[in-house]
């Protein structure tokens, strides 16, 4: 199986950076995700890792260390509009060929003034 | 791009009914489509992998008999809650894999259809 482990709630005051951190246990190893998702909507693709490394995107950045299964989500410049839940997602090729997810329970993130 | 449907997006219906919900890719082909359910304040949980012109595979724990999956083409792939009853409330969410652009594990998302079974 696998375990993805990331905090329940993180706050922040807008113009600030929050990094969201993500651990994962598995058995094999394709690939992390992560995803935004606000309130009664379903989740938008922010960014995919499957090298070790940083990938720069805008404001947001995803980390991989795939020797120590982490991960993490650096919001820059916060605004209003980035108060979501961000949810960390594991594929494992090795386990299943369809290339399924597996989600952690997601990060609220609570931007305030 | 890589714009995914789902319709309705809310639907409310009496215990013992059934409900189907469509989930379209609208500008690409989606060989496999997969189907999400999400409680509140809790994360997404995959219920089956829908694969264009086969069989569902369902995760452990999910009736297949309650849970009716079909995947006729490319871009369409329903799911039929039967005799829902009103633990079967939640947001049901559907993702597609478009193996030409990108990485070809990316899923996008439809927007989610809330069933609310009275």
């Amino acid at each position: 199986g696998q375990n993805i482990d990331q905090p329940t709630e993180m706050t922040a005051t807008e113009g600030a950076i929050v990094q969201i951190n993500c651990t994962y246990q598995t058995s094999g190893f394709n690939g992390l995700f992560w995803y935004q998702q606000h309130a009664g909507e379903a989740p938008t693709f922010l960014s995919y890792n499957v090298l070790d490394g940083l990938e720069e995107k805008g404001r947001f950045s995803s980390f991989l260390s795939r020797s120590k299964g982490y991960s993490y989500l650096l919001l820059k410049e916060l605004q209003m509009k980035d108060s979501a839940s961000y949810l960390c997602a594991v594929i494992n090729r090795e386990a299943d060929s369809w290339g399924k997810l597996q989600f952690g329970a997601g990060t609220q993130v609570v931007v305030t003034p | 791009g890589a714009v995914v449907s789902q319709h309705p997006s809310r639907v409310i219906c009496k215990s013992g009914t059934s409900v189907k919900i469509e989930c379209r890719s609208l500008d690409f082909q989606a060989t496999t489509m997969f189907w999400y359910r999400q409680f509140p304040k809790q994360s997404l949980m995959l219920m089956a992998t829908s694969n264009e012109g086969s069989k569902a595979t369902y995760e452990q724990g999910v009736e297949k008999d309650k849970f009716l999956i079909n995947h006729a083409s490319l871009t369409l792939s329903t799911l039929t809650v039967t005799s829902a009853h009103p633990e079967d409330s939640s947001f049901y969410i559907c993702s597609a894999r478009d193996r030409l652009r990108g990485s070809t594990d990316t899923q996008y998302f439809g927007p989610g259809t809330r069933l609310t079974v009275l």
